[in-house]
C-alpha cells in the first residue's frame, strides 16, 4: 500500500526556534493534510492543501504540497511550549474514501 | 455539538475475551473509520464506512468487525483479544471522502 515517510521522528527545540517537518511518498497525491496530536487526545486538523504548490498557512504554521505532489512541508515559526505534541501528515487521492498518515513527528519545546 | 464521542476512555481485557468500542458523531457525517495507534507509531485504518449499511476493509481488519446500521454510529467489534491488539483506538467522521477527519479523543485498550 501507500506509504508516507514523516521526517524528523523527533525534534526537541528552544522556545523561540523555528521548527521544520516533512512529508513524502512514492504515489502522487492530490490533497495534504497536517494534523496535530495533544497527549491524550485525538489528531486535529491543522492545515488542508489542494494544489500543487499552494502554500498555505494558519498562524504561525505554514505548509506547502509539493509541485510534484509526492511531498509536503510544514513550518511552524517562533515555537512556543503549547506547540508540544505529535504533528502528523496525510495524504489523500482521488481512488479511496481513506487517508494515508505518516508516522508522525513528535515536537518537544524547552522554555 | 459533541462532535465525535468515543467510549470507554480506558479498558483492560484478557486474552480472548470480546468488546464492543462505542463511536457516535452527531455532524451528519456519511463517512466513518477506526483507526489504531501503536506507541510511536502513526495511525493505520482499520474499517471505514461510507456511509449507513456500508463497511469496508482498511489497511489492518484483522480481528474486528464493525457495523453500520445508523448514520451516527460505528461501533467496533473485537471478538477474540490478542495482546496484539493492545493499542489506541480511534474513532473518526467526515463529510466528503478523504477529506477534513474530526476525530474522537481515543479509547486505551491493553489486552493482557
Amino acid at each position: 500500500g501507500q506509504q508516507l515517510n514523516q521526517s524528523p521522528q523527533s525534534m526537541f527545540i528552544q522556545e523561540g526556534e523555528d521548527v521544520s517537518m516533512n512529508c513524502t511518498s512514492s504515489s502522487i497525491f492530490n490533497t495534504w493534510l497536517w494534523y496535530k496530536q495533544d497527549p491524550g487526545e485525538g489528531p486535529v486538523l491543522l492545515i488542508a492543501l489542494y494544489k500543487a504548490g499552494e502554500l498555505t498557512s494558519n498562524g504561525r504554521l505554514t505548509a506547502q504540497f509539493g509541485i510534484t505532489r509526492k511531498d509536503s512541508f510544514l513550518n511552524i515559526s517562533a515555537s512556543i511550549p503549547s506547540d508540544v505534541g505529535i504533528y502528523f501528515c496525510a495524504g489523500a487521492n482521488n481512488a479511496g474514501n481513506m487517508l494515508t498518515f505518516g508516522g508522525g513527528t513528535r515536537l518537544m519545546v524547552k522554555p | 455539538n459533541a462532535g465525535v464521542t468515543q467510549t470507554p476512555k480506558f479498558r483492560i481485557l484478557k486474552i480472548g475475551q470480546s468488546m464492543t468500542l462505542q463511536c457516535t458523531q452527531d455532524m451528519n457525517h456519511n463517512y466513518m473509520y477506526w483507526y489504531r495507534q501503536d506507541p510511536g507509531m502513526g495511525l493505520k485504518l482499520i474499517y471505514y464506512s461510507v456511509g449507513a449499511g456500508i463497511t469496508d476493509k482498511g489497511e489492518v481488519p484483522n480481528g474486528y468487525n464493525v457495523s453500520r446500521s445508523t448514520t451516527e454510529d460505528f461501533p467496533l467489534r473485537l471478538e477474540l483479544a490478542a495482546p496484539s491488539q493492545t493499542s489506541v483506538y480511534f474513532c473518526a467522521s467526515s463529510g466528503l471522502a478523504a477529506e477534513k477527519l474530526f476525530f474522537g479523543s481515543g479509547t486505551q485498550l491493553s489486552v493482557l
